[in-house]
């Protein structure tokens, strides 16, 4: 069954480092996704990215965040500065078509991020 | 207020029990979705409704979109079963889900 990868599964960077999160969604989906979690929190949307753009963004997605789809297989977030915040799961999803919240959208295992 | 309310925030049932988890919501929706954390935390997409009812397995979903509630059902609860439930609205025009906090759910056998 295909499913969503992310790589590394745990990540620790020091403040101010720049840090890239890695995510292969599923071959034939067109709609992709991050959210973090805070450890003990709920999780929480970042961003969503159709057709080579952002298509919706959070207040948590500022200037320090960018997402990319460098080729036709991997999705990634960068953070440009860390800071001890940003320490969290960040999952990544993707989904077939259409406005994103009315399809079944398909989670990654996550990236544990550590920022000391 | 929260957009998204789900209780109870923990249950613990016996293997066998009928459980039910709750989840009300503020905003109008386009879909709801049930999903389950595990204790890893990987997430998986259990049901995604915008009317009705669907079942899969042992799991049953309930949604009354006028009411803006909606129910998880687990019959015959297996030990396997524990995880984070977690109810997650998707509103109208937008690409996001809202999370809701999450029900611990323990089922001893």
């Amino acid at each position: 069954e295909p499913e969503v990868t992310q790589t590394p599964s745990h990540q620790v960077t020091q403040m101010g480092q720049e840090v890239i999160l890695r995510c292969v969604p599923i071959s034939n989906h067109l709609y992709f996704y991050w959210y973090r979690q805070i450890l003990g929190q709920k999780v929480e949307f970042l961003v969503s990215f159709y057709n080579n753009e952002i298509s919706e963004k959070s207040e948590i997605f500022d200037d320090q965040f960018s997402v990319e789809r460098p080729d036709g297989s991997n999705f990634t977030l960068k953070i440009r500065s860390t800071k001890l915040e940003d320490s969290a799961m960040y999952f990544c999803a993707s989904s077939e078509a259409g406005t994103g919240s009315s399809y079944e959208q398909y989670f990654g295992p996550g990236t544990r991020l550590t920022v000391t | 207020k929260n957009e998204v309310e789900q209780s109870p925030q923990n249950l613990t049932a016996q293997e066998g029990e009928f459980i039910t988890i709750n989840c009300s919501y503020s905003v109008g929706i386009s879909a709801l979705h049930w999903l389950q954390q595990h204790p890893g935390g990987g997430i998986v997409s259990l049901f995604m409704l915008s009317s009705g009812k669907k079942k899969h397995g042992r799991l049953i979903a309930t949604i009354n979109i006028q009411e803006k509630h909606s129910s998880l059902h687990i019959t015959a609860s297996h030990p396997r079963d524990s995880a984070v439930y977690i109810c997650a609205p998707g509103s109208y025009n937008t690409d996001k889900l809202i999370f809701g906090t999450g029900t611990r759910l323990q089922v001893f056998p």
